[in-house]
């Protein structure tokens, strides 16, 4: 079973719209970590934003935000007023406890192009 | 600051050939450090992670090694490419904490196996 899926392979927004990449994840661990990353046509991948499965509040950091739903395993990365840079694949990974210790497991990605 | 550097960036080498990439990380110490394999169009593959010196767990049985001779220094090695190590290679490194642990990654080096 797919620990992380990314059901999204491409996905078009206009600039200045928000838009939601979308990532659920499966885990029997209750503390886990998720993180986004956006990796650009250069290739390195870029930590952009984490949340804890125990955290409260939704994580934020500057335009993106992280739409936290833990009762639906969803970890949804939401880009508001999107810009032409925004434009690169994106990768949801979730942290969790396995056998010998703990392990980051990455989705598959989403790429978003942002139209002028 | 942290940075991570890989080396070289760009490799094309022929089938059969030997292999050796190289990830040092500066501006911190015993970090955790990582090798990921991602294929055209596709997410990351673990190929090896390594918490110390010398200490190096594998993730995915294949012809590639990992040492790490030096605490901020990790290298991947193959005695003899196959066609299916072709692929973007990227090194990352993250400080140990167990759940919140962020990794972040080095520029990367495409290898192309002919």
């Amino acid at each position: 079973a797919q620990k992380i899926t990314q059901t999204q392979p491409g996905m078009f927004v206009q600039e200045k719209e928000a838009v939601t990449l979308d990532c659920t994840y499966d885990t029997s661990d209750p503390s886990y970590g998720l993180f986004w990353y956006k990796q650009p046509s250069s290739g390195e991948m870029i930590f952009l934003i984490y949340q804890g499965s125990y955290d409260q509040q939704n994580a934020t950091e500057g335009r993106y935000s992280l739409n936290f739903q833990k009762a639906r395993k969803s970890a949804n990365l939401v880009i508001s007023a999107s810009q032409l840079g925004d434009s690169a694949m994106y990768f949801c990974a979730m942290r969790e406890r396995n056998t010998g210790g703990f392990k980051t497991i990455f989705g598959a990605g989403t790429r978003l192009f942002v139209k002028a | 600051s942290q940075t991570i550097h890989q080396w070289p960036a760009t490799l094309v080498q022929p089938v059969g050939s030997p292999l050796s990439l190289e990830c040092t990380v500066e501006g911190t110490s015993n970090p955790n450090l990582y090798w990921y394999r991602q294929a055209a169009g596709r997410g990351l593959q673990l190929l090896f992670y390594s918490v110390g010196i010398g200490q190096i767990s594998s993730e995915v049985p294949q012809n590639l090694s990992a040492s790490r001779p030096q605490d901020r220094q990790f290298i991947l090695s193959s005695k003899k490419l196959l066609l299916s190590d072709s692929g973007f290679y990227l090194c990352a490194w993250s400080v140990v904490q167990p759940r919140e642990e962020t990794q972040y990654f080095g520029p990367g080096t495409r290898l192309l196996v002919l």
